[in-house]
C-alpha cells in the first residue's frame, strides 16, 4: 500500500525557479528518502533524513521532516532543465510480516523545468 | 557506492512464458532484497521482501505462485514470472540492503522493462 502521498501531482516551473515538493505519511519511520527518476529509468538516490532530524542540505537540494505532521517537504533551488524528472519520498519502515525494514514509495511529483 | 545490477534490462516475450529475472549485488552482501513493480506514470509498488535463505514475504495481492522469487545466495536474487500475461507488463526494480552493515541506504538496479505480448 502507499505509505507517502506527495503533493503536486504535477509542477511545472520556469529554470531558476526553486521547486518546493511536499510529501505525507501515516506511520512511524525510521527515516524518509527522497529519489528521483528521470522516463523510464531506474531510480537515483537523492537525500536521506532520519526520524530525529529536522533538516538536511545536499547540493541545491534541502529537505525537512516534521515527525509531529508526518510529513516532508524537498525544495530545489535555482531549478535546471536537467532537474526535469520524477520525484518520490520514501518511507523506511518495519514491514508487518517481513519482519525487516522496507521503502514504501509515494505516488511522485513530475517536475518540468522550462529552459 | 555500492552496486545492484538486473538482468536483462529490457525483454519481451509470448503470453503463457516465464521469464526469469536476475538481481545481483556486485559488491556488498545483500542479506535482504525487495522487489519492485512500476506501471506507466505510477510510482514503485513493493512486490516482496526475501532474505536469504529463506522464503519470500509478499505483500497483500501479489501471488506468489506467480511472481517466484529465490533468494538462493548473498548476492543473488531472482524474479520469475510464470506464465505471463499482457497485464504483467511492467518495469521490475530490484534493490538490495546488508542490515549488517547498520546503514539504512537500499540500493535500486536499474531495472527491467517486462513487455508480454
Amino acid at each position: 500500500s502507499q505509505q507517502g502521498e506527495e503533493d503536486p501531482q504535477a509542477l511545472s516551473i520556469q529554470e531558476g525557479e526553486n521547486a518546493t515538493m511536499n510529501c505525507s505519511y501515516k506511520t512511524s519511520i525510521n527515516n524518509l528518502q527522497w529519489y528521483r527518476q528521470n522516463s523510464g529509468r531506474g531510480l537515483v538516490h537523492l537525500i536521506l533524513i532520519r526520524s530525529n532530524e529536522r533538516e538536511k542540505h545536499s547540493g541545491r537540494l534541502r529537505v525537512t521532516l516534521d515527525t509531529s505532521k508526518k510529513s516532508s517537504s524537498l525544495l530545489i533551488t535555482a531549478s535546471r532543465a536537467a532537474d526535469t524528472a520524477s520525484y518520490f519520498c520514501a518511507t523506511d519502515s518495519l514491514g508487518s510480516g517481513a519482519g525487516s525494514y522496507q521503502l514504501t514509495f509515494g505516488k511522485g511529483t513530475k517536475l518540468s523545468v522550462i529552459p | 557506492g555500492a552496486v545492484v545490477s538486473q538482468h536483462p534490462s529490457r525483454v519481451i516475450c509470448k503470453s503463457g512464458t516465464s521469464v526469469k529475472i536476475e538481481c545481483r549485488s556486485l559488491d556488498f552482501q545483500a542479506t535482504t532484497m525487495f522487489w519492485y513493480r512500476q506501471f506507466p506514470k505510477q510510482s514503485l509498488m513493493l512486490m516482496a521482501t526475501s532474505n536469504e535463505g529463506s522464503k519470500a514475504t509478499y505483500e497483500q495481492g501479489v501471488e506468489k505462485d506467480k511472481f517466484l522469487i529465490n533468494h538462493a545466495s548473498l548476492t543473488l536474487s531472482t524474479l520469475t514470472v510464470t506464465s505471463a500475461h499482457p497485464e504483467d507488463s511492467s518495469f521490475y526494480i530490484c534493490s538490495a540492503r546488508d542490515p549488517r552493515a547498520h546503514t539504512d541506504t537500499q540500493y535500486f538496479g536499474p531495472g527491467t522493462r517486462l513487455t508480454v505480448l
